[in-house]
């Protein structure tokens, strides 16, 4: 069956310009997670969402970040103003239950 | 706070030895432990998971070994084969259904043909 996906694959924007990140879930899947990698680094909790709870926004490094779910399937991360430090790779997962998570390819940011 | 850190950056390892990457971890109250594969320009990929009641749990071609009384983890790999060399983390959470998941810094695998 499909996986997780997410789009786009490649994102290049200029320093203060806003993006839009996509990921489409596993369908069933109740919760979804992003994450950020930075280059040879760890996975970097941003925010999840769990059905109709609200989302877990803990990990998000400023007000900049935000992040809907529409109908409890695909979720958009919205980055306003990027900044330089903004560059990383962008991962999604969406999970069956607690502890498996099913990660998407991801969206590389470079914001120049 | 709670971190998860992992003992060695990168581990070299002939075809066909075994492989073990290790995991120190701070929050004595995760309940789950899981480790993830991550392959050049992909997204991590589920291996296996332990919960905080086991201490050893096998799946195929890889045993993840769980000490909690000096907070560290293990993943041991059989037969290390090319396929294999990737980065691996591991990964906590605590109980109570979906949780936030901490991430390790990783490990990078190196299988020499």
């Amino acid at each position: 069956g499909a996986g997780v996906s997410q789009s786009p694959s490649n994102k290049v924007t200029e320093k203060g310009k806003d993006v839009e990140l996509r990921c489409d879930p596993i369908s069933g899947h109740t919760a979804l997670y992003w994450y950020r990698q930075s280059l040879g680094q760890g996975l970097e909790f941003l925010i999840y969402f769990q059905g109709n709870s609200a989302p877990d926004k803990s990990g998000l490094p400023s007000d900049r970040f935000s992040a809907e779910r529409t109908g409890g399937s695909v979720s958009t991360l919205t980055i306003q103003r990027t900044q330089q430090e903004d560059s990383a790779v962008y991962l999604c997962a969406s999970s069956p239950r607690a502890y498996e998570q099913y990660f998407g390819p991801g969206t590389r940011l470079t914001v120049t | 706070g709670e971190s998860v850190g992992l003992h060695l950056p990168t581990l070299s390892v002939q075809e066909g030895d075994n492989s073990i990457i290790n995991c120190a971890y701070s929050n004595s109250a995760s309940d789950y432990f899981i480790w993830y594969k991550q392959e050049s320009g992909k997204g991590p990929q589920f291996i296996i998971d332990i919960r905080s009641n086991m201490d050893k749990r096998q799946g195929q071609r890889v045993t993840v070994l769980l000490n909690k009384t000096v907070k560290h983890l293990s993943l041991q790999i059989a037969a290390t084969q090319p396929g294999d060399s990737a980065v691996y983390f591991c990964a906590e959470t605590g109980s109570g259904g979906y949780q936030k998941v901490t991430f390790g810094t990783g490990t990078k695998l190196q299988v020499i043909p």
